[in-house]
């Protein structure tokens, strides 16, 4: 048990459908961020939140939208998607970036576009 | 960030030490080392950092080269659990998040 806690773990969409991926922590953290796992690929940043503020936008593409409506809460909102979109979406919180307390993962979703 | 080198892969024994290399030789005077771990199927698990010392704690110990631009993350009695990719990662207290390289994946054998 990480503190983090995604869901769904597997998510099976089409390039039409509108899914959302869901990250909750109760940790205590300040900072949330959204990673994307490609297989044999490092991990990629994507966004990062600050006291609910985005802070990061690493190049993202508008079909991927993030919410953080409060900071132990953070969604990415997925809609049009294209299979090279599969991927392991994985979540992490921390105290405020800035500092260097560790990163807290969850045990990330499992995506597959169709 | 700085960036760092290592090891596509090593294997070890199991019960026995574990040394696994990271090199940083642009590394700058505000950059701190971190290690992160991602066993098969879950997100990465932080292991340690440190700044300019020695580090030791429950999972690991951290040894870092008097001129900085290498360390060496030390599992003292490798267990088949430790089977995993190992990130090394530098990150400048003021910097952006953790930018992740392709880490070296560990193998242990019984």
């Amino acid at each position: 048990e990480t503190g983090v806690t995604q869901t769904p773990r597997h998510l099976v969409m089409g390039m039409t459908n509108k899914k959302s991926l869901k990250c909750e922590q109760h940790l205590g953290h300040n900072a949330m961020y959204w990673y994307k796992q490609s297989a044999k690929k490092p991990l990629e940043l994507m966004f990062v939140y600050n006291f609910k503020e985005q802070t990061e936008n690493n190049s993202v593409p508008s079909r991927f939208s993030p919410e953080c409506p409060n900071s132990s809460h953070l969604f990415l909102h997925l809609h049009t998607l294209q299979p090279e979109d599969s991927a392991l979406y994985l979540c992490a919180s921390s105290q405020p970036q800035g500092d260097n307390s560790p990163l807290h993962f969850g045990n990330g979703t499992r995506l597959t576009v169709t | 960030d700085a960036k760092t080198t290592q090891p596509n892969s090593m294997e070890s024994n199991e019960e026995e030490p574990v040394h696994l290399p990271c090199n940083h030789s642009t590394i700058s005077g505000t950059d701190y080392i971190h290690w992160y771990r991602q066993l098969p199927s879950q997100g990465p698990e932080y292991v340690i950092h440190g700044l300019t010392s020695n580090v030791n704690n429950r999972m690991a110990s951290l040894a870092i080269a008097e001129d900085r631009k290498s360390s060496t993350l030390i599992l003292h009695r490798a267990t088949l659990r430790d089977a995993a990719v190992y990130y090394c990662i530098l990150k400048n207290q003021a910097g952006t998040a953790l930018i992740f390289g392709k880490g070296t994946t560990l193998s242990v054998s019984s």
